[in-house]
């Protein structure tokens, strides 16, 4: 079965902490891929990052970096030096055939 | 460019009245999706087309019910009749041959 356990339900940072946010992930494929959603207070999803099962390599953008490792199941999201624009609900989704298969979000909140 | 496109944003209907909502997919993008979130069952795949046929529609919750796509830019979902529960918010998304999915911003249902 796809599965994929996002096991904080919610967080709470002050400004300029570093947050990493934890995504495991089950699955059969030995192809998949994997997504981090963001979810603002405005309500739009958007697209974080796309990571494909072959690629295991770290992945950096500004502030934000992911860590990929299949030995664990895992695709954890950190944001450095949090900002209070940062505050949303992130989702990490799986691929299943054409499908997303989302986690249930965690909420971060970072306070001023 | 413009991103995928719903309507309406926010919809509040009374039970039993039928309900139809609307999305125009990205240019180009042969794949289309709708989803349902809600806190209890967050986001969950209803229906997905491919090239304007339905694939799989294993999670559309029953016959009330109804999705459509005419053509590659557009598609409708309908709900007939409408019920207290199926209050959420609605995402059509569309994707291309790269699996990434682009998501419109939603239409808030409220059947009262």
């Amino acid at each position: 079965a796809q599965k994929v356990t996002q096991a904080q339900t919610e967080i709470s940072v002050v400004e300029k902490e570093d947050v990493t946010l934890d995504c495991v992930y089950e699955t059969r494929d030995t192809t998949y891929y994997l997504f981090w959603y963001k979810q603002p207070p405005s309500g739009e999803l958007v697209f974080l990052i796309r990571r494909n099962s072959f690629d295991e390599q770290n992945e950096i953008s500004g502030r934000y970096s992911w860590n990929f490792q299949k030995s664990t199941s895992s695709f954890n999201f950190t944001i450095t030096a949090s900002q209070v624009v940062d505050s949303a609900v992130y989702f990490c989704a799986l691929i299943y055939g054409n499908k997303l298969v989302f986690g249930a979000g965690t909420i971060l909140r970072v306070k001023s | 460019d413009a991103g995928v496109i719903q309507s309406p944003r926010h919809e509040v209907t009374e039970m039993g009245q039928e309900v139809t909502l609307r999305c125009k997919p990205i240019s180009g993008h042969n794949s289309l999706f709708w989803y349902r979130q809600t806190m209890m069952r967050g986001l969950e795949l209803l229906i997905y087309f491919n090239n304007n046929v339905p694939i799989d529609d294993s999670g559309m919750p029953e016959d009330r019910f109804s999705a459509k796509m005419p053509n590659a830019s557009f598609s409708t979902l309908k709900i007939q009749p409408s019920e207290p529960r199926d209050s959420a918010v609605y995402f059509c998304a569309s994707s291309d041959r790269l699996l990434q999915q682009f998501f419109g911003p939603g239409t808030r249902l409220t059947v009262l």
